[in-house]
């Protein structure tokens, strides 16, 4: 069964060091989000791609986070520099087309982020 | 914004007893629905879906109903099993944007 891969599932860094989280979504898959959960809470969206162009960052904290999906399939998230409120699990979800009506979201593992 | 949110944090079952988790929404243009279970340290795993053209969904075990006229979505399981232990998510999304809109979650606890 096809799954969405994510590296790498824990991650301890210092704050104001830089870190990267790394998504491959289900092959055919042309969106992936990244999803942002602190304990305790629901997942909130950060950004949005559709093949390799961002859809939507409205929510992403762009002084500190980037992320891209250079060609169109994998994708990297980076924080720089980290900060103790980032502590959280990061989660990568694809699904097929939203183009023709949403369709079911199939969520990576996480990776979870600790900063010290 | 708009919230979806759930009615009762913790649920507590008895093994083979039926269970029913709520859930509230609040956007009205909200018309896709998805419920999630996520264990411990994982990610949220797909339940069952539905879309605001109908009001009941049959899955394996799993019924998801929707009442758009008060906002409402609940996830029936039946005859619970331990392993359905974990915590519950509706969310929900609409044709502008297709990112999931999270609630808080409800946990369920099977007790055998």
């Amino acid at each position: 069964e096809a799954e969405v891969a994510q590296s790498p599932r824990y991650k301890i860094t210092e704050k104001s060091q830089a870190v990267a989280f790394w998504c491959d979504p289900i092959s055919g898959h042309a969106t992936l989000y990244w999803y942002r959960q602190i304990l305790g809470q629901g997942p909130e969206l950060l950004v949005q791609f559709q093949d390799e162009s961002v859809v939507d960052d409205s929510q992403l904290p762009k002084d500190r986070f980037s992320a891209e999906r250079l060609k169109g399939v994998d994708s990297t998230l980076k924080i720089q520099p980290a900060e103790l409120g980032d502590s959280a699990m990061y989660l990568c979800a694809s699904s097929f087309n939203p183009g023709q009506g949403a369709s079911e979201q199939y969520f990576g593992p996480g990776t979870r982020l600790t900063v010290t | 914004g708009e919230s979806v949110g759930l009615h009762l944090p913790t649920l507590s079952v008895q093994e083979g007893d039926n269970s029913i988790i709520n859930c509230a929404y609040s956007n009205s243009a909200s018309d896709y629905f998805i419920w999630y279970k996520q264990e411990s340290g994982k990610g949220p795993q797909f339940i069952i879906d539905i879309r605001s053209n109908m009001d009941k969904r049959q899955g394996q075990r799993v019924t998801v109903l929707l009442n758009k006229t008060v906002k409402h979505l609940s996830l029936q399981i039946a005859a619970t099993q331990p392993g359905d232990s974990a915590v519950y998510f509706c969310a929900e999304t609409s044709n502008s944007g297709y990112a999931l809109n999270f609630g808080k979650g409800t946990s369920l606890l099977v007790t055998p």
